[in-house]
């Protein structure tokens, strides 16, 4: 089975903190992607990756920046946390058009 | 654009009773159609897909059919359990891309 692992389930940060969250995948996928899930609001977009060291920018990625370096690692990092990141994040990989994604458990993030 | 829509949770069914959760789409071509399950305290699992008009996916008692002519991708189970109750999402994937983009998700309550 592919397994996407996060490495925290829950953080609670500080104000302006600098944050990151990782996912690690264990199957060679070529894409990662990085949402946030919040109630009402479903999973919204906010970065994803083709290939190493690229990215592009989902629909809300304001406040957030990420990194990939190696295949199977991809970070997102929030520069300077605010309470308004307070969320669930999931990270999710896939390999192809028609198999959809594996996600990872999420982390719950809470910004005090 | 393409966009997802899910009927309005919360929903609440008693054991054995039968389950539909409406979802529709608008897609510039067709595209790929998916059924995502969370669990409590966990990520997001592909329950059932369909890739193209007509298909049906089924997975643990669920079904869903793709229906071109209605842009639809209705989740159907004939007699839930109490183990259903979960947080489902609709999902597409873009054609020619590799974005899911998610409805909103529905939660689903089944009380003994």
């Amino acid at each position: 089975d592919v397994k996407v692992t996060q490495s925290s389930r829950y953080l609670v940060k500080r104000t302006g903190e600098k944050v990151f969250l990782e996912c690690v995948q264990d199957m060679d996928h070529e894409n990662m992607f990085w949402y946030r899930q919040d109630p009402g609001l479903g999973l919204r977009l906010i970065y994803f990756s083709y290939d190493v060291k690229m990215k592009e920018k989902g629909d809300i990625p304001e406040g957030y920046s990420v990194s990939r370096e190696k295949k199977e690692r991809f970070s997102l990092i929030l520069e300077s946390a605010s309470t308004n990141q307070t969320s669930m994040y999931l990270c999710a990989s896939s390999s192809g058009t028609t198999y959809g994604y594996t996600f990872g458990s999420g982390t719950r993030l809470t910004v005090v | 654009g393409n966009s997802v829509t899910q009927m309005e949770g919360p929903v609440t069914l008693s054991e054995e009773a039968f389950l539909t959760i409406n979802c529709t789409y608008t897609a510039t071509g067709y595209p790929s159609l998916f059924w995502y399950v969370q669990y409590p305290g966990e990520g997001l699992q592909l329950l059932l897909k369909a890739t193209k008009a007509d298909d049906k996916g089924s997975n643990k008692g669920f079904e869903a059919t793709y229906r071109k002519e209605t842009t639809s991708f209705h989740l159907e189970k004939g007699s839930v359990q109490v183990s259903d109750s979960a947080v489902y999402f609709c999902a597409q994937l873009i054609q020619g891309a590799q974005k899911l983009v998610f409805g909103q998700g529905t939660r689903l309550t089944i009380n003994p």
